[in-house]
């Protein structure tokens, strides 16, 4: 059963590009969860959605950040016209329910911006 | 803001040494806390889950939980150069269905 599975390991983008990551959540689960983690901090929620749904974006910036969960396929997290302070690695984790909260994380994209 | 707090570190403990991590948070409503460990360039993985006040044992790690003083603690009994990683805190945030994490204790085991 493979767990939460993450692409790309490493991205660089030019500052003014678009950055887009996956998570392809584990087998059973419908739940996804996005974290970014700075340099030296702990990670800091993002976005919880469920399949067509985005149940709470409240740690999402208000521009160039977006994120889906389709019907079919991975979880992408979108971020347009990305900026230094943009670098960062981004980790997704999945849940089975949406009251559990011992969340398995993905292996997580680390973003670079030059 | 709710949060998590955590002394940075590092903390260096012996081989054997019961290495002690603690945590406090702010929001007194949580009713689910999480120990996760995070090697350098790696994901955080989760060790230690506990819910209610007192004690849980897991093999070399022990949580221990006190909702009325608001803090959380993770105990690792003969300590290894393995367990050296950073380990972070998270509580489960009453307002929306996430966890807030604290900023982690780097621990160190010296051989």
């Amino acid at each position: 059963n493979a767990g939460v599975m993450q692409n790309p390991r490493h991205l660089v983008r030019r500052r003014g590009q678009e950055a887009r990551l996956r998570c392809s959540p584990m087998k059973g689960h419908s739940h996804v969860y996005w974290y970014r983690q700075l340099p030296e901090e702990g990670l800091k929620f993002m976005v919880y959605l469920q399949k067509e749904n985005i149940i709470d974006e409240s740690g999402m910036p208000k521009e160039r950040f977006s994120a889906e969960f389709p019907k079919e396929g991975p979880s992408i997290l979108r971020i347009q016209q990305v900026v230094r302070g943009d670098s960062a690695a981004y980790f997704c984790a999945s849940s089975p329910t949406a009251t559990n909260y011992g969340y398995t994380f993905g292996s997580g994209t680390r973003l670079t911006v030059v | 803001q709710k949060e998590v707090e955590q002394n940075s570190g590092p903390l260096s403990v012996p081989e054997g040494a019961i290495a002690s991590l603690n945590c406090t948070y702010s929001d007194r409503g949580s009713q689910s806390f999480f120990w996760y460990r995070q090697y350098s360039g790696k994901s955080p993985e989760l060790i230690m889950s506990i819910y209610s006040n007192g004690d849980k044992e897991d093999g070399r790690f022990t949580a221990q939980l006190n909702k009325a003083s608001q803090y959380v603690s993770l105990l690792i009994r003969d300590s290894q150069p393995s367990d050296s990683a950073t380990y972070l805190c998270a509580v489960e945030d009453t307002g929306r269905r996430a966890l807030t994490f604290g900023s982690g204790t780097r621990l160190q085991v010296q051989p």
